[in-house]
């Protein structure tokens, strides 16, 4: 079958540094994307990984190694508003998207 | 500049009523797709469409039904409500979703079936 794990919750400090991690088991790869999800609000997009390597959008970037099924999140210089949920979601062979249950990110002042 | 938009926004339903969600967008998106949103789960995908006329199902389509008969709107139907189906619903929509087109997602109809 085909599964996304990522961790339900994790805790990090404003003006930190926090790596969301998430590791895939797809019936093919087409492309990974972070989406953010506020409480009570509809996901929005991050970003966008196909090829291995890191991919740097201000002060979210996000890696992908395909050998090894696997993708990081990475968010700098934290920020109150970063609270939220963080999606991960593999494009599978039939172009289909495959949702992780999302990570719940808490900052704390 | 509306993207997508879902009505309701909140809706109680007793068992065995049906209803319609209705979705619509202005981005001439040719691709569009229901999900469901439960605690603890990843979305999940009940219907999708590649285009008007065009209809298939998801991972999860039992209870629901679906048509696209024009390019803006794409409505979901649920037959006969069951407690089971108390759920987020979200409608999304994308240029294109085989290249790396993010999906752009209404805000979301909250569903309580009693």
């Amino acid at each position: 079958g085909q599964n996304i794990d990522q961790p339900t919750e994790m805790t990090a400090t404003e003006g930190a540094i926090v790596q969301i991690n998430c590791t895939y088991q797809t019936s093919g790869f087409n492309g990974l994307f972070w989406y953010q999800q506020h409480a009570g609000e509809a996901p929005t997009f991050l970003s966008y990984n196909v090829l291995d390597g890191l991919e740097e959008k201000g002060r979210f970037s996000s890696f992908l190694s395909r050998s090894k099924g696997y993708s990081y999140l990475l968010l700098k210089e934290l920020q109150m508003k970063d609270s939220a949920s963080y999606l991960c979601a593999v494009l599978d062979s039939n172009y289909q998207l495959i949702w992780g249950a999302g990570t719940k990110l808490i900052i704390k002042p | 500049n509306a993207g997508v938009t879902q009505t309701p926004k909140f809706q109680v339903l007793k068992t065995g009523q049906s209803m319609t969600l209705q979705c619509a967008q202005d981005m001439n998106h040719e691709y569009m797709s229901w999900y469901r949103q439960d605690p603890g789960m990843g979305l999940r995908l009940i219907h999708y469409s590649v285009g008007a006329g065009i209809t298939d199902q998801g991972e999860v389509p039992n209870g629901y039904n679906v048509s696209r008969s024009t390019t803006e709107d794409f409505p979901l139907r649920l037959l006969s409500a069951a407690p089971s189906q108390t759920s987020v619903y979200f409608c999304a929509s994308s240029q294109d979703p085989q290249i790396n087109q993010p999906q752009h997602f209404g805000d979301g109809t909250r569903l309580s079936i009693l």
